[in-house]
């Protein structure tokens, strides 16, 4: 069964410093999602990314983030400086045209 | 605003019999609503979905949906250990794609066996 996949599965890194976590969507759907968690907290939208556009953002997806589409089965989000308060489970998913969203498995960011 | 709210229990529900969800909503908008299924450390995972008001049957899961007080349920009978999750509810205001999801916080289901 075709699955989201995301790495790397953990990344910790310093404050201020960028990280890219990587996602490849499941290969014939069209809309491409980030999602967070922070720890004990629910699940927060992010972007969603149709026809290599952002089509929705939330308030969360500041001048920080940034998503892009490099090559036809990549999907990235980029934070540009991280915050302490930017840990959290990253969740990347996908879907076909009927909003059905399946995620993938997560990257937990650890930012110190 | 838009906001889900949930219970978050925790459940706790003898084997074998019927656990019952709910959450509430804000947006009156909203078209599309699912059930996701979270085991501890791991990604949500999609139970069910719904994209009108009324009930959808899937094997031991039935979602109800009752827009006028915008309520939704999940219904899991016969119900297994392996069910112990935290249930999350979330919806759509559109019905296509791109929209992004509001989740609940969702509710700690436990099975005692």
């Amino acid at each position: 069964e075709p699955e989201v996949t995301q790495t790397p599965s953990h990344q910790v890194t310093q404050m201020g410093q960028e990280v890219i976590l990587r996602c490849v969507p499941i290969s014939n759907h069209l809309y491409f999602y980030w999602y967070r968690q922070i720890l004990g907290q629910k699940v927060e939208f992010l972007v969603s990314f149709y026809n290599n556009e952002i089509s929705e953002k939330s308030e969360i997806f500041d001048d920080q983030f940034s998503v892009e589409r490099p090559d036809g089965s990549n999907f990235t989000l980029k934070i540009r400086s991280t915050k302490l308060e930017d840990s959290a489970m990253y969740f990347c998913a996908s879907s076909e045209a009927l909003m059905t969203q399946y995620f993938g498995p997560g990257t937990r960011l650890l930012v110190l | 605003q838009k906001e889900v709210e949930q219970n978050s229990g925790p459940l706790s529900v003898p084997e074998g019999a019927i656990a019952s969800l709910n959450c509430t909503y804000s947006d009156r908008g909203s078209q599309s609503f699912f059930w996701y299924r979270q085991y501890s450390g791991k990604s949500p995972e999609l139970i069910m979905f719904i994209y009108s008001n009324g009930d959808k049957e899937d094997g031991r899961f039935t979602a109800q949906v009752d827009k006028s007080s915008k309520y939704i349920s999940l219904f899991i009978r016969d119900s297994q250990p392996s069910d112990s999750a935290t249930y999350l509810c979330a919806m759509s205001a559109r019905g296509g794609g791109a929209d992004g999801l509001t989740f609940g916080k969702g509710t700690h289901l436990i099975i005692q066996p």
